[in-house]
């Protein structure tokens, strides 16, 4: 089966400008979260999908990510401004959902804010 | 709130030399997975744990699930080159799927 995708693969931004990744995730997986990676350590989880609708997004700093799954399948996560500490590795994961499913990764973005 | 935590945090040994990494979360987990990221690469599943004391192998790793289910590890035997990546254990927070990872251990061999 196909994997997750994501793009793009690289972005360097400058600072206070926006942002904007793309992630599909594997076919008839319901639930679609967007990870953010910083370089040494795990992934911190922003927000989770299930089919179109939003589950968690307790830790999305909202006054600057948005991310949005219109019609349950692509997923797009936003961020505006920019600042430096969100310089990470975004990953987009998918699953059927509940527990007790791994997760699917994409091969990331990596952003990198100057 | 809920942490899952690793240790060690690095690991180099020599080829040939066997791995143990520690996971510890601070709640009772319902199951625990564990995930191998190779250098530039992103998470690959590994396995899932769910039962308490469950023991499961794949050819040289061995994932153990504690008693309390508050603990598991992973042991490989005999390291190879290409067991080379961070493992990261991860738990699911409360009853939803999402994951809480840990910090990772970062394993590295020396040929």
């Amino acid at each position: 089966e196909a994997g997750v995708a994501q793009s793009p693969r690289y972005k360097i931004i400058e600072k206070r400008q926006s942002v904007a990744f793309w992630c599909n995730p594997i076919s008839g997986h319901a639930t679609l979260y967007w990870y953010q990676q910083i370089l040494g350590q795990g992934p911190k989880l922003l927000i989770q999908f299930q089919n179109n609708g939003v589950v968690d997004d307790s830790q999305l700093p909202k006054d600057r990510f948005s991310a949005e799954r219109l019609k349950g399948v692509d997923s797009t996560l936003k961020i505006q401004p920019a600042k430096l500490e969100d310089s990470a590795v975004y990953l987009c994961a998918s699953s059927l959902g509940g527990q007790g499913y791994g997760y699917t990764f994409g091969s990331g973005t990596r952003l990198t804010v100057v | 709130g809920q942490q899952v935590m690793q240790i060690p945090q690095y690991q180099h040994v020599q080829e040939g030399e066997d791995f143990t990494t520690y996971c510890n979360s601070s709640t009772t987990l319902s199951n625990i997975q564990w995930y191998k990221q190779r250098p530039g690469g992103h998470p690959v599943f590994l396995i899932q744990l769910v039962k308490s004391g469950e023991v499961k192998k794949q050819k040289r790793l061995t994932f153990q699930f504690g008693e309390a289910k508050k603990n598991s590890s992973l042991h490989i035997t005999a390291t190879q080159t290409t067991d080379v990546g961070t493992y990261f254990c991860a738990g699911p927070l409360g009853n939803t799927g999402k994951l809480i990872f840990g910090q990772g251990t970062t394993l590295q061999v020396k040929p």
